[in-house]
């Protein structure tokens, strides 16, 4: 099977523009997170999405949004860009089985790197 | 206080030598996870625990749940092993809803030659 993959890999924009971020799970997963990982901050919970709709969302201002589709891929989008959003942005999908509920394993993407300048 | 508290931050070791690493948290989980982060930012999952042990390989995870404290130990580490490990924990929630993942900051392991 293939893995978590994420386009683009590497951007770099400006301040005040906005970008969209994409991540395809692994086929038969319907559950995907979406992490945001900084020097200072390290790893912070983004969004969470299962079946297309979000089920937890981390303490990060409105500009941050997401969402995902019929088929599991998901976006997540920031407008307004700062300089503090560089980041590596990383998505994981899990099996989420009815039952087991945040006890399975997470398989992280290669990430995306977001320079903003 | 964060809620995941891992330690050491950093750890030289030696070929061959016998490693742990310590994570602490302070509330209620589901699941406690251990993660590796090789340079270049990809992340694999290596263990995910509620209770008990776990091993594979050389690498075993331990887990209190009574003491909120879990331990990451590689058996005759290899310069391959050279990585970051993150503790990540899921907070118990309410049946058939999600919590969040709270990561640690990572303990940076060398192995040397």
């Amino acid at each position: 099977k293939a893995g978590v993959t994420q386009t683009p890999r590497y951007l770099i924009k400006t301040r005040g523009q906005q970008v969209t971020l994409s991540c395809s799970p692994i086929s038969g997963h319907r559950s995907v997170s979406w992490y945001q990982q900084t020097p200072g901050q390290g790893l912070q919970f983004l969004f969470e999405y299962f079946s297309e709709t979000q089920r937890n969302k981390g303490n990060f201002p409105g500009r941050f949004s997401g969402r995902q589709f019929s088929n599991s891929r998901s976006e997540m989008n920031v407008s307004t860009l700062e300089l503090g959003d560089s980041a590596l942005y990383l998505c994981a999908s899990s099996l989420a089985t009815s039952g087991h509920w945040g006890t399975d394993t997470q398989y992280f993407g290669p990430g995306t790197r977001l320079t903003v300048l | 206080k964060n809620e995941v508290e891992q330690s050491p931050q950093n750890l030289t070791a030696q070929e061959g030598e016998f490693i742990t690493i310590n994570c602490s948290y302070s509330v209620g989980i589901s699941a406690l996870h251990w993660l590796q982060q090789h340079p270049g930012g990809g992340i694999v999952s290596l263990f995910m625990l509620s209770s008990g042990k776990k091993k594979h390989g050389r690498l075993i995870a331990t887990i209190n749940i009574q003491e909120k404290h879990s331990s990451l130990h590689i058996t005759a580490s290899h310069p391959r092993d050279s990585a970051v490990y993150i503790c990540a924990v899921r907070l118990r929630g309410n049946t058939g809803t999600a919590s969040k993942l709270t990561f640690g900051t990572g303990t940076r392991l060398q192995v040397t030659l």
